[in-house]
């Protein structure tokens, strides 16, 4: 067990919908890292929140967003869902920056019908 | 610009053989570099991280990576396979920027299979 927690495990749902994932990092971690896991596209970084804020962008679409809570638990929305955005989405933690150890939760299934 | 090649999709190997899981890197800064391992259906967990100290490092499991800096490599090695190694595996360079704004470049993971 990392610590970090995601919530739902798995989650169904349509095309055109929104959906909110959710993440608590390991206590005293500072940042929150979300990554896209796909068959086709393999791991996908997203995102990086540290303290509450945006610190790194990387393949995230626009109809994506996230933010990092003062408690530091983490959302990621998604909207206007398409079927290719069926995917394991994972939420990571770190004490402080990207030189130290990510804790990965275990991820949420998404699956767009 | 940062990035990471793993130079092998899958691997194979027989049981008690060598492992060996090539990583090139590209780093205009001195790189932090981690390998990752994704057991099936299971989360992703750190194996081993270079961050300037040492070249040879050691991880779990019996793996170990050595920093080869004329090279940019940083190749993953286990000198006799276990089944339980059958995972998938990420080599990741932490790229450009200072401090804690240094990008994570995740490389497209290699698959290693074990045969008994």
């Amino acid at each position: 067990d990392s610590g970090v927690t995601q919530t739902p495990k798995h989650l169904i749902t349509a095309t055109g919908q929104r959906v909110t994932l959710r993440c608590s990092p390991r206590s005293g971690d500072l940042s929150v890292y979300w990554y896209q896991q796909s068959l086709d596209q393999g791991l996908q970084f997203l995102i990086q929140y540290y303290n509450g804020e945006e610190r790194a962008k990387g393949n995230i679409l626009e109809r994506f967003s996230a933010q990092q809570f003062p408690d530091l638990h983490s959302e990621l929305n998604l909207s206007s869902l398409e079927l290719g955005d069926s995917a394991l989405y994972f939420c990571a933690s770190s004490v402080s920056g990207t030189n130290n150890e990510q804790f990965f939760g275990p991820g949420t299934r998404l699956t767009v019908l | 610009a940062q990035s990471v090649t793993q130079l092998d999709s899958h691997v194979s190997v027989s049981e008690g053989t060598p492992v060996l899981l090539r990583c090139n890197y590209s780093s205009s800064y001195s790189p932090s570099l981690f390998w990752y391992v994704q057991h099936p259906n299971k989360g992703l967990q750190l194996l081993l991280k270079y961050t300037s100290a040492a070249t040879l490092v050691k991880g779990i499991n019996g793996f170990e990576a050595e920093f080869k800096k004329s090279e940019t490599s940083f190749h993953l090695t286990k000198p006799s396979a276990h089944m339980s190694d059958a995972a998938e595996y990420f080599c990741v360079v932490s790229g450009g920027g200072a401090g804690n704004n240094r990008k994570l470049i995740w490389g497209l993971g290699t698959s290693l299979a074990v045969n008994p």
